[in-house]
């Protein structure tokens, strides 16, 4: 167990729906990751908070945006949702922001778009 | 560009064998930090290991082993006597500017 709590563990939805997706980083972690697996694409790199705010960017689509909230879990949400975005999406947290510091993944929320 | 490249998709190997994961990647950067993680059939990924690039030191933990050449630009991921609880999916990645980049994975198959 990583500490890292991820809600809920399955959604299914239909396409064109919003879906928000919750993460909690372990005690005392101030950064929070946000990642996409799925088979085509591999693990993706979405986006990045630390301590409230976004620190970078990566393949996240328009459609999808993310906060950290003051109590420091963050909240992925996808909205028009099509079939493609079904897939797993990871929520990762460290210590601090920076190359170095090792990121601990939650269990996952697999997404499903029908 | 920063690129991740895990060369075997898939292994299979008998248990108590040795197996040998392959990292390849591609920097332009002097400081990065690159890790292993490996994903069991349950979905969770597990961190493992993190080297900077600055620490060529071959790391041993247990049965697991990870040598680190810059001069190839290579990663790799050494498991002594394999077990079967050692079959998942194994990503290497690389850290740059907070962000991850992983490779797509090996699937490692350890057969009883």
């Amino acid at each position: 167990d990583s500490g890292v709590t991820q809600t809920p563990k399955h959604l299914i939805t239909a396409t064109g729906q919003r879906v928000t997706l919750r993460c909690s980083p372990r005690s005392g972690d101030l950064s929070v990751y946000w990642y996409q697996q799925s088979l085509d694409q591999g693990l993706q790199f979405l986006i990045h908070y630390y301590n409230g705010e976004e620190r970078a960017k990566g393949n996240i689509l328009e459609r999808f945006s993310a906060q950290q909230f003051p109590d420091l879990h963050s909240e992925l949400n996808l909205s028009s949702l099509e079939l493609g975005d079904s897939a797993l999406y990871f929520c990762a947290s460290s210590e601090g922001a920076g190359q170095g510091f090792e990121q601990y993944f939650g269990p996952g929320t697999r997404l499903t778009v029908t | 560009a920063q690129k991740v490249t895990q060369a075997q998709t898939e292994i299979s190997v008998v248990e108590k064998e040795d197996v040998t994961l392959d990292c390849v990647y591609e920097t332009r950067d002097t400081t990065y930090y690159l890790f292993w993680y490996k994903q069991p059939p349950s979905g969770e990924l597990v961190f493992l290991i993190r080297r900077n690039s600055f620490d060529e030191q071959n790391e041993i933990s247990g049965r697991y082993s990870w040598n680190f050449q810059k001069s190839t630009s290579s990663f790799n991921f050494t498991i002594t006597a394999s077990q079967v609880v050692d079959s998942a999916v194994y990503f290497c990645a690389l850290n740059r500017d907070d962000k991850i980049i992983f490779g797509k994975g090996t699937r490692l198959h350890i057969l009883p």
